[in-house]
């Protein structure tokens, strides 16, 4: 059964620093990994998605890497801003051979950045 | 463009009660997802819709759940006898499958009490 695991749970960091998030999962067997932020009384919004095939994906201040031999992904967020105060989730999208399924998330990392 | 929505945003039901939730997803987009996500807990997939397909129910925590999308266009969701630990917000994503590369769109979701 794929379990996806999120460090640390919670991170406090001043403005202006860059930091890294990380995800586990213990299925290597994934379509793709997402990386969604989720702000109190929202939904989910996708930040980025690493298809099995890709190593990394980019998208202004984030970059998010998958590793699936060790079942690993990061977040790094550069130069840190208080809008980037959020719950981060990760998420595996599990192989179903040929067609995706429903994606498996962690219990996400609450950042918050301190101005 | 629109997005997913959903409806009500908040609701108070008393135990015992029945309740229907709406998913209205993005035109077009031929899949749907349903899941839930308890205080504190990670968002757990209850059923996924794939064009005319014969849903995934395979998330459905107990008979008392149930879900109806018609071709390609609203969902509903029914919690039959409601129970306290049924209390979560409830969210609907959609998508237009693209194999790999495919991103789930989440609407805002339902936080459910009851009481």
């Amino acid at each position: 059964k794929q379990e996806v695991t999120q460090i640390p749970a919670a991170l406090s960091v001043p403005e202006g620093e860059n930091l890294v998030l990380n995800c586990s999962f213990t299925d290597s067997a994934i379509y793709n990994l997402q990386w969604f932020r989720q702000d109190p009384g929202k939904g989910l919004t996708s930040l980025l998605l690493i298809q099995s095939s890709q190593r990394e994906q980019t998208s202004g201040r984030l970059n998010a890497s998958l590793d699936k031999s060790s079942g690993r992904s990061t977040l790094y967020i550069a130069a840190s801003q208080p809008g980037d105060s959020a719950t981060y989730l990760c998420a595996v999208s599990p192989y179903y051979g040929g067609s995706q399924g429903n994606l498996i998330f962690g219990k996400g990392t609450k950042l918050s950045v301190k101005p | 463009g629109a997005g997913v929505s959903q409806s009500p945003s908040n609701k108070v039901t008393e135990k015992g009660k029945d309740v229907e939730l709406r998913c209205d997803p993005i035109s077009g987009h031929t899949a749907l997802y349903w899941y839930r996500q308890r205080l504190g807990q990670g968002l757990e997939f209850l059923i996924y819709f794939q064009g005319n397909s014969a849903p995934d129910k395979s998330g459905l925590p107990s008979d008392r759940f149930s879900a109806e999308r018609t071709g390609e266009s609203v969902s509903t969701l029914t919690i039959q006898r409601t129970q306290q630990e049924d209390s979560a917000v409830y969210l609907c994503a959609s998508s237009y499958v693209r194999g790999e590369a495919e991103t789930q769109y989440f609407g805002p979701g339902t936080r459910l009490l009851v009481l």
